[in-house]
């Protein structure tokens, strides 16, 4: 069956460093995978989707890269600060499950930032 | 503004007592659904909508039931809610594009089960 692997343990760095989260998953072929941003007790909020052809995409401090032969996605975050921390989620997709192209969540990885 | 909202936000209620939790969306999105968040196992789907009169399981239906007589509207209803339906809860929407498929999600709903 289709499986969605984010790292468990939180993500501990200091503020101004680059935090780096893994998304790793198996069993399908997305044609895109998006990445989310959640924090405590919130809905989470869409922030970067990249493409199967694209090996890069940037937005102000963050960059994503996706890796369709090792079937991974790294999300950077540079020049962290305090505010970023939040627990981040990647959904490849689509997953053709019961006919409907649907997202798949990984359980997500929490980043705390210390000052 | 664009915005997914659920009411309630938090609830708490006793086994087997019927309850309904509402969604709306004001983006004219042909796509909604429900997710259910439980610590260590992501969002899982429960049901979800292409459009109007149109619903269909997700991956954890069990205990739930959903309608969409309108299109900015998808009630969660649990007839006979059971403690294993504590949880947190999300409605989400989207264009169904079938290609990019980014999600609104509205705010959450907190349900203990007692």
């Amino acid at each position: 069956s289709q499986k969605i692997e984010q790292n468990s343990e939180a993500l501990n760095i200091q503020e101004g460093k680059t935090a780096t989260l893994t998304c790793n998953y198996t069993n399908y072929s997305p044609a895109y995978l998006q990445w989310y941003r959640q924090d405590p007790g919130r809905g989470p909020v869409f922030l970067l989707l990249i493409r199967e052809n694209e090996k890069e995409k940037r937005k102000e401090r963050l960059k994503v890269t996706f890796d369709t032969t090792l079937k991974q996605s790294l999300f950077h975050i540079t020049a962290s600060q305090p505010a970023d921390s939040a627990t981040y989620l990647c959904a490849p997709g689509p997953s053709f499950s019961g006919g409907y192209n649907k997202l798949i969540f990984g359980a997500g990885t929490r980043l705390a930032v210390h000052p | 503004e664009a915005q997914v909202t659920q009411n309630p936000r938090y609830l708490i209620t006793v086994t087997g007592k019927k309850l309904t939790v509402t969604c709306s969306q004001n983006m004219n999105h042909e796509y909604m659904s429900w997710y259910r968040q439980d610590p260590g196992l992501g969002l899982r789907q429960i049901y979800y909508s292409m459009n109007v009169e149109v619903t269909d399981k997700g991956d954890v239906p069990e205990g739930y039931k959903v309608s969409r007589k309108e299109k900015r509207n998808f009630p969660l209803i649990l007839e006979s809610p059971s403690p294993n339906q504590t949880s947190l809860y999300f409605c989400a929407s989207s264009t169904a594009s079938g290609y990019t498929d980014t999600q609104y999600f509205g705010p959450g709903t907190r349900l203990t089960v007692l």
